[in-house]
C-alpha cells in the first residue's frame, strides 16, 4: 500500500530557532495536510494543500505541495515552547467513486523546544 | 460550532469482549472517518461513511465494524477484543465538496486498554 516517509523523526531544537519537516511519497496525492497532535488528544489540523506548487501558510506555519505531488515540506519559523508535540503529513490518494475519506498518515515528527 | 464528539473517552476491556465507540461529527459534516493510532503502526486508516454508507475500507480484519446513523454521527465495533487492539481510535468528520477538498478534523479520541 501506499506509504509516507516523514522525516526527520524527531527534533530538539532551541527556542526562536525555524523548523524544517518533509514527507515524501513514492505515488502522488491530490491533497497534503499538516496536523499536530498533543499528548492524549487527537490531531488538529494546522494547513491543507490542494495544488500542486501550493505554498501556504498559516501564522508562523508555512507549507507546500510538491510539484511533483508527491512531496510536502512544513516550516514552523522563530519557535516557541507551546510549538511542542508531535507533527504529522497526511496525504490523500486520488480517489474513484467518490470516497475521500482515506488518509494516509506519516509516522510523525516529534517536536522538543527548550526554551 | 462545536467540534467531533467521541464517547467514551476511556475504556478497559478484557480479551474476547466486544466493545463499541461512538462518534458525533460537527454539525453538517456528513462524512466519518475512523482511524487506529498505535505506537507502533501509527495512524492507520479503518474505515469511512458518507451517508450511512461504507465506501471505503482499510486493512483490518473483519473483527472491526461501524456503522452510521442518519444524522452522520456513527459508531465502530470491535468484537473478540485482542491485546494488540489496545489502541487511540480516531474519528474525524469532513465536509467533503465536490471540488475534492476533504478537510478533516479529528475528536480527541478514545483510548481503548485490552487486558
Amino acid at each position: 500500500g501506499q506509504q509516507l516517509n516523514q522525516s526527520p523523526q524527531s527534533m530538539f531544537i532551541q527556542e526562536g530557532e525555524d523548523v524544517s519537516m518533509n514527507c515524501t511519497s513514492s505515488s502522488i496525492f491530490n491533497t497534503w495536510l499538516w496536523y499536530k497532535q498533543d499528548p492524549g488528544e487527537g490531531p488538529v489540523l494546522l494547513i491543507a494543500l490542494y495544488k500542486a506548487g501550493e505554498l501556504t501558510s498559516n501564522g508562523r506555519l508555512t507549507a507546500q505541495f510538491g510539484t511533483t505531488r508527491k512531496d510536502s515540506f512544513l516550516n514552523i519559523s522563530a519557535s516557541i515552547p507551546s510549538d511542542v508535540g508531535i507533527y504529522f503529513c497526511a496525504g490523500q490518494p486520488p480517489f474513484y467513486g467518490g470516497s475521500q475519506g482515506n488518509l494516509i498518515f506519516g509516522k510523525g515528527t516529534k517536536l522538543s523546544v527548550k526554551p | 460550532k462545536a467540534g467531533v464528539t467521541q464517547t467514551p473517552r476511556y475504556l478497559i476491556k478484557t480479551r474476547g469482549q466486544q466493545v463499541t465507540l461512538s462518534c458525533s461529527p460537527i454539525s453538517g459534516h456528513r462524512s466519518v472517518s475512523w482511524y487506529q493510532q498505535t505506537p507502533g503502526q501509527g495512524l492507520q486508516f479503518l474505515f469511512e461513511y458518507f451517508s450511512e454508507t461504507q465506501r471505503n475500507k482499510g486493512n483490518f480484519p473483519g473483527r472491526f465494524s461501524g456503522r452510521q446513523f442518519s444524522n452522520s454521527r456513527s459508531e465502530m465495533n470491535v468484537s473478540t477484543l485482542e491485546l494488540g487492539d489496545s489502541a487511540l481510535y480516531l474519528c474525524a468528520s469532513s465536509l467533503l465538496t465536490s471540488g475534492g477538498m476533504n478537510e478533516q478534523f479529528f475528536g480527541p479520541g478514545t483510548r481503548l486498554t485490552v487486558l
